[in-house]
C-alpha cells in the first residue's frame, strides 16, 4: 500500500477557531511534510518531521504546530483560523531523511475559513 | 535560496501537439530535480526524477533534460493526449536534510 490518507478531505473552520487535520501513512517512511497550496501560488513547506524531530519553516513558524505521535501519523493544527489560512493542505511522506527521496502525497485537506 | 521557477501558469493544447514547459531553478551545487503531475481530485504524483547534471529523464513519453548550464529543467512531451491534462509541477530537492521545493505549476489543458 502506497497511499497517502489526509482526513477530512474538506474542512469548514470559523475564524478564530482550531483547527486540526490528520495525516497517516502505512509505508513506514521516516519523513513526513505538509505543504499549504493556494490558487495560482506553488505548494508552500510548512514544516516537516524527520522521525520524531520537528522542522517548521521561518517565516510559518508561529502560525502552524504538529505532532507525530508514531511514524505513521502526522498532524496539523491551526490554534486560531484567520481567513489567510484558507487553502489546500497537502501531506506527503518519504523514505530516509534525504530530500531528494519521492514524495508520495495525500489527496489533500481543503480548509475554507469563514 | 532555493528556488524553482514556472513562468507558464497555463498551456492549452490539442491532441498530438507537441508539449513544452519551460522551468528554472536557483541554487547552489548539484540538486536532484522532478517533475510532479497533479490530476483533479489527487495528490501530485512523481513522473520523473533526475538526480545527475546533463542527464535525461524519461516516463510515459514525457522527457526532461538536467541542464547546468542554464540552469533548466523543462518538460517535453512529443505528442500530447487528452489524458494528460492535469497540473505539472516542477520541484527542486538539495540532497541534503531540507524539504523539496515546488514551483508554481502549470496546468495543461489538451483539447481531443
Amino acid at each position: 500500500d502506497t497511499t497517502v490518507k489526509q482526513n477530512p478531505r474538506y474542512k469548514l473552520a470559523r475564524v478564530g477557531k482550531p483547527v486540526n487535520l490528520i495525516c497517516s501513512q502505512t509505508m513506514n517512511h521516516d519523513t513526513m511534510y505538509w505543504y499549504q497550496k493556494k490558487p495560482n501560488q506553488a505548494p508552500k513547506l510548512l514544516l516537516f518531521y524527520y522521525d520524531k524531530i520537528l522542522n517548521r519553516e521561518a517565516d510559518t513558524f508561529e502560525k502552524f504546530q504538529s505532532s507525530r505521535p508514531n511514524n505513521s501519523f502526522c498532524s496539523l493544527y491551526i490554534g486560531s483560523a484567520g481567513l489567510e489560512y484558507s487553502a489546500m493542505y497537502l501531506c506527503a511522506s518519504s523514505r530516509g531523511t534525504l530530500s531528494n527521496e519521492r514524495l508520495f502525497f495525500g489527496h489533500g485537506t481543503k480548509l475554507s475559513v469563514l | 535560496g532555493n528556488s524553482v521557477t514556472q513562468m507558464q501558469g497555463q498551456v492549452t493544447l490539442s491532441e498530438e501537439e507537441f508539449l513544452f514547459i519551460n522551468c528554472t531553478y536557483s541554487t547552489t551545487g548539484y540538486p536532484t530535480l522532478f517533475w510532479y503531475v497533479q490530476y483533479p481530485g489527487e495528490g501530485p504524483q512523481l513522473l520523473l526524477k533526475v538526480t545527475t547534471a546533463n542527464n535525461k529523464g524519461s516516463s510515459r513519453g514525457f522527457e526532461a533534460t538536467y541542464d547546468k548550464g542554464t540552469t533548466s529543467f523543462h518538460l517535453q512531451k512529443a505528442s500530447v493526449q487528452e489524458s494528460d491534462s492535469a497540473v505539472y509541477y516542477c520541484v527542486l530537492a538539495r540532497n541534503n536534510n531540507n524539504a523539496p521545493r515546488f514551483g508554481a505549476g502549470t496546468k495543461l489543458t489538451v483539447k481531443p
